[in-house]
């Protein structure tokens, strides 16, 4: 079965410097690799997806996210954090035929100091 | 891009009384829709896979005939939480795949939050 990990529970970063969230995933095949961004008692917004091609993605509002594949993660990353990018991030895999059930991480808390 | 709409956004009811929570897709159609909860500062808790025209898959552990699923139509799918109790709140979310669309991603509602008094 495919999963995630988000191993940080909490990013705290300086608004204007650089924003990592850090995503690990397990599946068999080729995956499918998603991140999507919470606010408060909303539900998710789609950021970007690596489904083939080019190993570096690049979404919504400035995010972009870098496939690695010997290192099977996933990593978000935005070159400068704005206060606004401060919200509950998760990252998902699915296998890449069949099965279209999406495994989401625990979910990183990002929090971008003014 | 394509819109999923949940409705009611907000909830309370007492317990022991029935909520239903409509999801629906405005602009496509979804042959598959996803329902998950969330609990506080959780990931989401995917409970089952609501496929038109057909009865839902359940995860594990999710009890089926406490979270009723009806997907009628390509683009509504209800969750019905049957005789609710305190321990049902939560914020529960469905989501939806564009109909033939293999590699698209997942679309959200922007979520229930259900209060059980």
């Amino acid at each position: 079965a495919q999963s995630v990990a988000q191993p940080e529970d909490q990013v705290n970063v300086a608004e204007g410097n650089p924003l990592t969230v850090k995503c690990t995933y397990s599946v068999s095949g080729n995956p499918y690799l998603f991140w999507y961004v919470q606010y408060p008692n909303r539900g998710l917004q789609f950021l970007l997806k690596y489904i083939t091609g080019d190993n570096l993605v690049k979404g919504s509002y400035g995010f972009e996210a870098e496939f690695n594949k010997s290192q099977t993660s996933f990593h978000l990353k935005k070159p400068s954090a704005l206060v606004s990018d401060s919200a509950l991030y998760f990252c998902a895999v699915r296998r890449g035929s069949g099965n279209n059930r999406l495994a989401f991480g625990k979910g990183n808390q990002v929090v971008v100091i003014p | 891009g394509a819109v999923v709409s949940q409705h009611p956004s907000w909830v309370i009811c007492k317990s022991g009384t029935s909520v239903k929570i409509e999801c629906r897709s405005l602009d496509f159609q979804a042959t598959t829709m996803f329902w998950y909860r969330q609990f506080p500062k959780q990931s989401l808790m995917l409970m089952a896979t609501s496929n038109e025209g057909s009865k839902a898959t359940y995860e594990q552990g999710v009890e089926k005939d406490k979270f009723l699923i009806n997907h009628a139509s390509l683009t509504l799918s209800t969750l019905t939480v049957t005789s609710a109790h305190p321990e049902d709140s939560s914020f529960y979310i469905c989501s939806a795949f564009l109909a033939g669309e293999n590699t698209g991603e997942l679309f959200f509602g922007e979520g229930s939050r259900l209060t059980v008094l």
